[in-house]
């Protein structure tokens, strides 16, 4: 059971160019999100799903596309890389237990945009 | 959500208590207390819990005051290993597309020192 997991941990883009942030759980959980942490500065939300299919925007989405097809992947896409994106991605996930649940943190994945 | 106000940063001696406070005083009825803590870079860790009632899991204590618009998390042993930035969130629970959505401020640093 590998939790939450992560691809890549490090990443340097060039200015313009496009990737896509990989995120996996094999927990079952319906709930996916995806934030992003600037130095020195708490998490922000991005994008988040409630289900395969379903998504919708955080605080901070512009510049990043997502889907959910399945239950356990939810890609985020960059489509045209700006130094502003340089941060940590972290990928969570919770399972849908009415007001008691916890989210499970993927180990981030460190982005540079020169 | 409610928003949270933290010092923004906290020291303490081993293997005495840290008690992190928590200021919420615009919380409603339906929100929880959560707090996570983030080591390093490490994706944030979820601790505890609670809606009005004192919490206690093997990690840390939840107190939270009787008009709710404050709350302590208390570390009972602090050890070095729990030096990290440590986050209270506020955020009602159900279904629908609040449900996932944690907003993080900038937490406090704590540091425990031998």
């Amino acid at each position: 059971n590998a939790g939450v997991t992560q691809t890549p941990k490090f990443q340097v883009l060039k200015t313009g160019q496009s990737m896509t942030l990989q995120c996996a759980q094999d927990m079952n959980h319906e709930y996916m999100s995806w934030y992003r942490q600037d130095p020195g500065m708490g998490l922000r939300l991005i994008h988040y799903s409630v289900g395969a299919g379903i998504t919708d925007q955080g605080e901070v989405p512009n510049g990043y596309n997502v889907s959910r097809s399945t239950t356990e992947d939810f890609p985020l896409r960059l489509l045209s890389a700006a130094p502003s994106q340089t941060s940590v991605y972290f990928c969570a996930t919770h399972g849908d237990r009415g007001a008691d649940y916890e989210q499970y943190f993927g180990p981030g994945t460190r982005l540079t945009v020169t | 959500d409610a928003k949270t106000t933290q010092p923004t940063s906290m020291d303490c001696a081993e293997g005495r208590a840290a008690n992190l406070p928590c200021n919420h005083s615009t919380i409603s009825g339906n929100e929880y207390v959560y707090w996570y803590r983030q080591i390093h870079s490490q994706g944030p860790q979820y601790i505890i819990h609670g809606l009005k009632n004192n919490e206690t899991n093997e990690m840390a204590s939840l107190i939270i005051t009787e008009d709710r618009k404050s709350s302590t998390l208390i570390l009972p042993h602090a050890t070095l290993r729990d030096t990290a930035v440590y986050y209270c969130i506020v955020r009602g629970f159900g279904r629908g597309s609040t449900l996932g959505r944690l907003y993080f401020g900038r937490g406090t640093q704590l540091t425990v020192w031998p």
